[in-house]
C-alpha cells in the first residue's frame, strides 16, 4: 500500500465549476499536510499548508484535512482556465522534513 | 517570497559523460536542501537530502556514488550525475527549506533541470 494514494485523473471541467481533488494516506503519524501546483515542465508551487483537522482557505482554494478519516482534500471555486495544471498532495511527519507526494490529479478547466 | 533556482534548465548530453546541476536559494539560506527526480507523467520521488556541511542522506535505491551531492554553502547545492545513461534521463527538481533540519517549515521548489542523455 502506497504511504499517499491521490486519484491521476485527468479530470476535466467546465469554466466556473468547483473542483474536488483529493488524497488518502495510510499513517497517522503524519501531520503537516501540503497541496502543491505543477505545471508542465516547471517546479511544484506551494499552495496550501495545514496541520490540523478542519478547514483552511486562501482566495477561490480551500485545504480540508480529516486526521480521523486520513483523508485530504482540496476545493477550487470558481475555477479558471489557469488552473489547469497538475495538483500534488504531500505530506510529512515533520521529524525530518521530508515530504510523501501523491501521484498528482491533472486538471483540465475549459473555457 | 522564497525563490529557489536552479541552472540549467535543460541539458543534453552523451551517454557515459558526466551533468552537474546547480541548486540555489535566493533570498534565504538553507540548512537543507532536497533532491527529487520526476518521469513523465508521475510524481516526484525523492532522492536524497543534502544537509550544509555534512554528507548527503540517500533515499533506498539511489545509488550514491552516480548521484553525487555537495551542499557546500547555505545557498547552494550540487547535484551530479555521473557517467550518465539514457536511463538517467528525468526532470530532476531541487528545493530548500528555510528552516533547521527536521523543521516543519516548508519546501520551495525550484524550476527544474530537464535532463536527456542520447
Amino acid at each position: 500500500q502506497k504511504e499517499v494514494e491521490q486519484d491521476p485523473g485527468p479530470l476535466s471541467v467546465p469554466e466556473g465549476a468547483i473542483v474536488s481533488l483529493n488524497c488518502t494516506y495510510s499513517n497517522s503519524a503524519f501531520q503537516y499536510f501540503m497541496w502543491y501546483r505543477q505545471y508542465s515542465r516547471k517546479g511544484p508551487e506551494l499552495l496550501m499548508y495545514t496541520y490540523s483537522s478542519g478547514n483552511k482557505e486562501d482566495g477561490r482554494f480551500t485545504a480540508q484535512v480529516d486526521k480521523s478519516s486520513k483523508y485530504i482534500s482540496l476545493f477550487i471555486r470558481d475555477s479558471q482556465p489557469s488552473d489547469s495544471a497538475t495538483y500534488l498532495c504531500a505530506i510529512t511527519s515533520g521529524n525530518t522534513g521530508k515530504l510523501i507526494f501523491g501521484q498528482g490529479t491533472t486538471l483540465q478547466v475549459k473555457p | 517570497g522564497a525563490v529557489v533556482s536552479q541552472h540549467p534548465s535543460r541539458v543534453i548530453c552523451k551517454s557515459g559523460t558526466s551533468v552537474k546541476i546547480e541548486c540555489r536559494s535566493l533570498d534565504f539560506q538553507a540548512t537543507t536542501m532536497f533532491w527529487y527526480r520526476q518521469f513523465p507523467k508521475q510524481s516526484l520521488m525523492l532522492m536524497a537530502t543534502s544537509n550544509e556541511g555534512s554528507k548527503a542522506t540517500y533515499e533506498q535505491g539511489v545509488e550514491k556514488d552516480k548521484f553525487l551531492i555537495n551542499h557546500a554553502s547555505l545557498t547552494l547545492s550540487t547535484l551530479t550525475v555521473t557517467s550518465a545513461h539514457p536511463e538517467d534521463s528525468s526532470f530532476y527538481i531541487c528545493s530548500a527549506n528555510p528552516g533547521t533540519s527536521g523543521s516543519t517549515d516548508t519546501q520551495y521548489f525550484g524550476p527544474g533541470t530537464r535532463l536527456t542523455v542520447l
